[in-house]
This record gives structure tokens, sequence and C-alpha cells, in this order.
């Protein structure tokens, strides 16, 4: 039972390439979240997917798109990445047993630099 | 817009010392989660409080949920080094799949 996972753990993009973010979790949970954290700074939410084959902005949705191609896999799309966008990026799940979220399982992170 | 406020943002103790770190919600809350951030690492679920008052112990760190559901507690007895870190608290958004996140409190922990 490997958890959360996510790939790459490290990139460097140079301004403008794109790249997708990996996320896939093994617990069946049916939501799933990606997150920035910023050095020094607390984790602000991207996008999530409450359940499979719905996905929905967060605070800092701009210059991301994100896939979620089955219950098990969340991607994140940096389309044409920018300095700004130099962050850890975590995926988490949760169960949501419609009480609203409850605790989530984070991955080991994604270190990107945009130069 | 629906806000989760911890204080203090930083803390150095002395190893052996205690250390609470606070955390207030703007709303009522169904629950309240604890995390644990290892310097490099990700968050950690410890625990989640549910009832009203509720108090939960993990050996020497213990939560605890405010009657109104809208604060919380996290204290650590006679730090120690493992016990660096940051320590988030983080609620349920109302009406939502979202989770609000505290800024965390980051510990220090002096040998």
């Amino acid at each position: 039972n490997a958890g959360v996972t996510q790939t790459p753990k490290f990139q460097v993009l140079k301004t403008g390439q794109s790249m997708t973010l990996q996320c896939a979790q093994d617990m069946n949970h049916n939501s799933m979240y990606w997150y920035r954290q910023d050095p020094g700074m607390g984790l602000r939410l991207i996008y999530y997917s409450a359940s499979e084959g719905t996905t929905d902005k967060g605070e800092v949705p701009n210059g991301y798109n994100v896939s979620r191609l089955n219950k098990r896999e969340f991607s994140l799309r940096l389309e044409s990445a920018a300095p700004s966008q130099t962050s850890v990026y975590f995926c988490a799940s949760t169960q949501n047993l419609g009480g609203g979220a409850g605790e989530q399982y984070f991955g080991p992170g994604t270190r990107l630099t945009v130069t | 817009g629906q806000q989760v406020m911890q204080i203090p943002q930083y803390q150095h103790v002395q190893e052996g010392e205690d250390f609470t770190t606070y955390c207030n919600s703007s709303t009522t809350l169904s629950n309240i989660q604890w995390y644990k951030q290892r310097p490099g690492g990700h968050p950690v679920f410890l625990i989640q409080l549910v009832k009203s008052g509720e108090v939960k112990k993990q050996k020497r760190l213990t939560f605890q949920f405010g009657e109104a559901k809208k604060n919380s507690s996290l204290h650590i007895t006679a730090t120690q080094t493992t016990d660096v870190g940051t320590y988030f608290c983080a609620g349920p958004k109302t009406g939502g799949f979202k989770t609000i996140f505290g800024a965390g409190t980051r510990l220090f922990v002096k040998a």
C-alpha cells in the first residue's frame, strides 16, 4: 500500500515550457487535491476533484489545468511555466464521507523550479 | 471568506519545555484536523477532532476542540528535537469538499 505517489520528485523548467505533474493514490479515496507551498508558507489549493469526473478551482488556479483521469489518478498541468510557479507541489487525497472534507493524505511532493 | 488563523507563526523552545499552538476559525467547524510537516517533508495527518469540547492525547501531544467548535489547540509536553517541524490545523470549508488550512506554526527545538 503506497498511499499517495507523485512524479517527478524534482523538475527544472525554463520559462514557457510545459509539464504535467502526476499523482496517484491506492486508498480508493474519492476526492483528490493539488496544493502549492512556497518557502515558509502554508498550503494553497490550486484545484481539487471531489469525485471521479469532476474538477473545481481552488484559491490559485491561474496558469494550471487538471485532469481526473480515473478514481486513482489526478494530474496537474502547467501549460506555459512562469518563475512565479516555482514552488513545491503536493497532491492529497481523502475519502470525504458526505460530511465535508476529512483527513487528507499527502504525497511526497514535487519540487519545481522555473528559470 | 471562511478563514482559519493560527498563532504563533514561530516558536523557539529549549528541549524539555512545553509548546502550544492555537487555531481559530471564523466559522463553526464540523471537525478540525491537525497535521505535522517535518522540514523538507510533506504534511502528515495527526488527528481529527469532531465533538465539542473534545480532548485527545497522543503520547506527549494533547489536542483540544473548543466548546463552540471554532477553536482548537495542540500542546506538546516536554518537547524533543524530533518534534521540530510545522504544525498545521485545518477545517472543512462549509458546504463543500475543500479544506481550509491555517498558516502553520513552525516549532524550533534547541537541544
